[in-house]
C-alpha cells in the first residue's frame, strides 16, 4: 500500500481565496482524521470520520473551514475564505482501529497564506 | 478531559549520551498509550504501543516504558540519526489525543 497520501505538498495563497485539501487514506481503513500542526499548538484535532461519516467536527476553528468524505478513498478539507493565520502544515492520517492500531499519517500540506 | 504532557520540550544530547523523555498523562481509562517519532517535513511515524502499566517495548536503541500516571522513552547510546521530534499520543474512544513533542537533537 502507498500509505496515506496527501495533494498538495505545499500550497501558497493569497488571503481571501479558497482552499482545498485532499486526502486519501490507505485502502480498508474505515477513520480518518484531519490535524493542524503548528510550531505554538502542536497537532490538533481538527474533524474525524468513521465510516465515512464525520463524528466530531468540535475541532474546526471557524465556519470558514469544512470537510467532505464523499466515500471510502477519498477525503477534502477546504478553508473559504482563506486568512494567514491559517497558515500551518495539515496532516491526513487514516487507521482501522484508532485505539489498539493508531494511525498512520500523510505527509502532510503545509499552508502558506499571504 | 484526557490530557498528555510532555516534557521536556527540547533536549540536546551528545552522540553516545544516554537520557529519557516523559509523558505524564491523566485519563478516565486507559486504552493505550502511543509513540510517535517525526522528522522535518515529515508526518509522524508509529514506534511504539502500551496498554498496562509495567509493559516494556524495545526497538534499537530505543524503550518505552509505562507506569499509571507517566511513560518514558529511553534513548540509550543516541545516534545523531535519532534526531526528531518525539510526540506521544493517548487513546481516546476512537481518536488519539497528542502531547506537544520533546524535540530531540544529538550531536556528533
Amino acid at each position: 500500500d502507498a500509505g496515506v497520501i496527501q495533494s498538495p505538498r505545499h500550497e501558497v495563497t493569497e488571503m481571501g481565496q479558497e482552499v482545498t485539501l485532499r486526502c486519501k487514506p490507505i485502502s480498508g481503513h474505515n477513520s480518518l482524521f484531519w490535524y493542524r500542526q503548528t510550531m505554538m499548538r502542536g497537532l490538533e484535532l481538527l474533524i474525524y470520520f468513521n465510516n465515512n461519516v464525520p463524528i466530531d467536527d468540535s475541532g474546526m476553528p471557524e465556519d470558514r473551514f469544512s470537510a467532505k468524505m464523499p466515500n471510502a478513498s477519498f477525503s477534502t478539507l477546504k478553508i473559504q475564505p482563506s486568512e494567514p493565520r491559517d497558515s500551518a502544515v495539515y496532516f491526513c492520517a487514516s487507521s482501522l482501529s484508532p485505539s489498539t492500531s493508531g494511525y498512520t499519517f500523510g505527509s502532510g500540506t503545509r499552508l502558506t497564506v499571504v | 478531559e484526557d490530557q498528555v504532557t510532555q516534557s521536556p520540550e527540547a533536549l540536546r544530547l551528545q552522540e553516545g549520551e544516554s537520557s529519557s523523555l516523559n509523558c505524564s498523562y491523566t485519563v478516565s481509562g486507559l486504552r493505550g498509550l502511543f509513540w510517535y517519532r517525526q522528522d522535518p517535513g515529515k508526518g509522524p511515524e508509529f514506534l511504539f504501543t502500551l496498554y498496562s502499566a509495567g509493559e516494556e517495548k524495545e526497538k534499537e536503541r530505543l524503550k518505552a516504558t509505562l507506569t499509571k500516571k507517566e511513560s518514558f522513552l529511553h534513548i540509550t547510546a543516541p545516534k545523531p540519526e535519532d534526531s526528531a521530534t518525539y510526540l506521544c499520543a493517548l487513546a481516546g474512544f476512537q481518536k488519539l489525543v497528542f502531547g506537544t513533542g520533546t524535540r530531540l537533537l544529538v550531536s556528533p
